[in-house]
């Protein structure tokens, strides 16, 4: 059974410019959440998505934002982008509500913003 | 607002020790608790799922304990060896949340 995979793994942007990450859940899986991840906050929680529908939101500016499409694949997109928003992007699925079952991870997407 | 501790922040020990790394949370009313590895500029891996109902779980080397009444869970690593070298996250959630993690232990394991 294949994993959660997140392209592109690596992406150098620079202020200003927007940019759009991609999340393949789990065949099955119906819930995705995205993480941002930086050293010095740890985990952040963004958003996660079931059913294309947003079902929970993290402190984030509108900058952020996501969809989800009928096959459950998601996207999130940075808009505007700043200096601090270098981070690790990490997406996990699960098989229904994203706190009540085992989540499980993709690789993240490393984003360097110059 | 749940907060998530995991004390030590750094642990480094030799090889073929048992080891426990700790994980608090502020508020009780929690549905699961989660364990993970993260490898240096890697995903999360998911090591062991405790719902609010267990008491403990059990995978291979690894031990996992829940007692909800005092906030805390414990990851028992038997045996270490330097592979099982990264940083161990614990989360939380309550079931129509997202998890709540803590900033994890790194953990070095050394030959």
């Amino acid at each position: 059974k294949a994993g959660v995979t997140q392209t592109p793994r690596y992406l150098i942007k620079t202020r200003g410019q927007q940019v759009t990450l991609s999340c393949s859940p789990i065949s099955g899986h119906r819930s995705v959440s995205w993480y941002q991840q930086t050293p010095g906050q740890g985990l952040q929680f963004l958003f996660e998505y079931f059913s294309e529908t947003q079902r929970n939101k993290g402190n984030f500016p509108g900058r952020f934002s996501g969809r989800q499409f009928s096959n459950s694949r998601s996207e999130m997109n940075v808009s505007t982008l700043e200096l601090g928003d270098s981070a690790l992007y990490l997406c996990a699925s699960s098989f229904s509500a994203s706190g009540a079952n085992e989540q499980f991870f993709g690789p993240g997407t490393r984003l360097t913003v110059l | 607002k749940q907060e998530v501790t995991q004390i030590p922040a750094a642990l480094s020990v030799p090889e073929g020790e048992n080891l426990v790394l700790n994980c608090s949370f502020t508020d009780s009313a929690i549905y699961n608790l989660q364990w993970f590895r993260q490898d240096p500029g890697k995903g999360l891996t998911s090591l062991l799922l405790i719902q609010s109902s267990q008491r403990e779980q059990t995978s291979g080397r690894l031990n996992a304990s829940l007692d909800k009444s005092s906030g805390r869970s414990t990851l028992y690593i038997a045996a270490s060896q330097p592979g099982d070298s990264a940083t161990y996250l614990c989360a939380v959630s309550r079931g129509n949340t997202p998890l709540v993690f803590g900033k994890g232990t790194r953990l070095s394991v050394i030959a």
